[in-house]
Order: structure tokens, then C-alpha cells, then sequence
């Protein structure tokens, strides 16, 4: 049973303009949400996170919306960059309260593609 | 500082046999967990290890089995390998799971090829 959907393989912007990635997640217990990009034969490289308190968090280019009543969160990329091609993994982590366990749930990714 | 490093690269293995591999954490973390990628597949969590002790294990069956030294590296290990073991393995460190801002930094990963 996927938790974290992804429902978009692959989006495809031109340098300059914005990529939005889109992630679902149907467990309501997640509290910490993660966004990795992914290289070929590299492994996933963490990019930014935000926490079930926000509902935004931004670094430089990148910033993540949370939307917590619709389960939804977004990854805007503003401007978009060449460089910026990757797959995109959506991850969520549900911290058991009184346990160190944070494992992390992920999608199945977004392939972008940002064309000159 | 370096990041968390795995070895090997590849591996190629045959139906049946045993494979471990290796994993050492970024400087200064305690917690390591592994996960497996597929093709077209997001990670998929396996275990977490945190100050020698196993914290988590995912959906895998008895075969798999990991654990952590007192230096905080760890090793998974494969028994009776499956064609369907190959896949991309990857290691993530953590300084302290749980936190909330726990944020796991992956390896390179070590792509296992069982044929």
C-alpha cells in the first residue's frame, strides 16, 4: 500500500520558468515531510524538509508547501536550471511518540527535465 | 566532511548465494537504516540501527539481516539470494532518530545483480 504517491513520473520546464512537483500522502500520523533529488547511479541527495507545524519552508530556489487538510505537498523550484534534471523522491517519516524510530516512506519519484 | 560512504560499487551475485554489504555513516552519526530501490520504485525501508540496537525493520523476509558496530558503520546481509533481491541498496545516516528535524543522508548505494 503506497502512503506517498507521486501520481506525475515526469515533468518536463523550460530554464527559467517554475517546476512544481506534487506529492499525496494518505497517513495522517507523518509529521516531517522530505524532498531528495536523485541522480543516476548517485544516491539520493537530501534538498529541503519541512515539519507538520509549517505549512512553508523555502531555501534559496526551492520551497515546500504543505498542505495538511488536503494531505498534500509541493516542491516549487523558482527558476528552473538544466542542472536542476533529476528525479525528484517525495518522502514522509511518522516519528512513534516515545520512539526513535524515524523510518522514511517514500514516492516513487518525478522524473524533471528542464530543457534550455 | 566526508558523506556516508558504501562499498561495494557493484556486486553481481547467483541465485542462492550470500551477499553483505557495507556501510559507514557521516562522521558524528549514531543512527544508520537501510533501504532497498528497485527499478521505478521509490526506497523501500529495511532496517534502522541505532547505537548497536535494531529500532525498525520493514516488510523483508528473514534472509535479510543487518547490524551495527561499535563505531556506528553497519553491514546488511542476504542469504539465499533471489532474483528478485537485485535492486539498488542504499545506507542512510542520522544523528538522532526521532528528532524533529531527523533529516537521513544517503550513500551512493551498492547495486546488487543477482543472476
Amino acid at each position: 500500500d503506497q502512503q506517498v504517491k507521486q501520481n506525475s513520473p515526469s515533468l518536463s520546464v523550460q530554464e527559467g520558468r517554475i517546476s512544481i512537483l506534487n506529492c499525496d500522502y494518505t497517513n495522517s500520523m507523518f509529521d516531517y515531510f522530505l524532498w531528495y533529488k536523485k541522480y543516476p547511479a548517485e544516491g539520493p541527495t537530501f534538498l529541503i524538509s519541512i515539519s507538520s507545524i509549517k505549512d512553508k519552508n523555502e531555501d534559496g530556489r526551492f520551497t515546500v508547501f504543505l498542505n495538511k487538510s488536503a494531505k498534500h505537498l509541493s516542491l516549487h523550484i523558482v527558476p528552473s536550471q538544466p542542472g536542476d534534471s533529476a528525479v525528484y523522491f517525495c518522502a514522509a517519516m511518522e516519528r512513534y511518540r516515545g520512539s526513535t524510530l524515524g523510518r522514511l516512506y517514500f514516492g516513487r519519484g518525478t522524473q524533471l527535465t528542464v530543457w534550455p | 566532511d566526508a558523506g556516508v560512504t558504501q562499498s561495494p560499487t557493484h556486486l553481481i551475485k547467483t541465485r542462492g548465494q550470500q551477499v553483505t554489504l557495507r556501510c559507514s555513516p557521516i562522521s558524528g552519526h549514531k543512527s544508520v537504516s537501510w533501504y532497498q530501490q528497485v527499478l521505478g520504485q521509490g526506497p523501500q525501508f529495511i532496517f534502522q540501527y541505532y547505537e548497536k540496537e535494531e529500532r525498525g525493520r520493514g516488510n523483508f523476509p528473514d534472509r535479510f539481516s543487518a547490524r551495527q558496530f561499535p563505531n556506528y558503520s553497519s553491514e546488511l546481509n542476504v542469504n539465499a539470494l533471489l532474483l528478485g533481491d537485485s535492486a539498488l541498496y542504499l545506507c542512510a545516516s542520522s544523528p538522532l532518530p526521532g528528532l524533529s528535524t531527523d533529516t537521513q543522508y544517503f550513500g551512493p548505494g551498492t547495486r546488487l545483480t543477482v543472476l
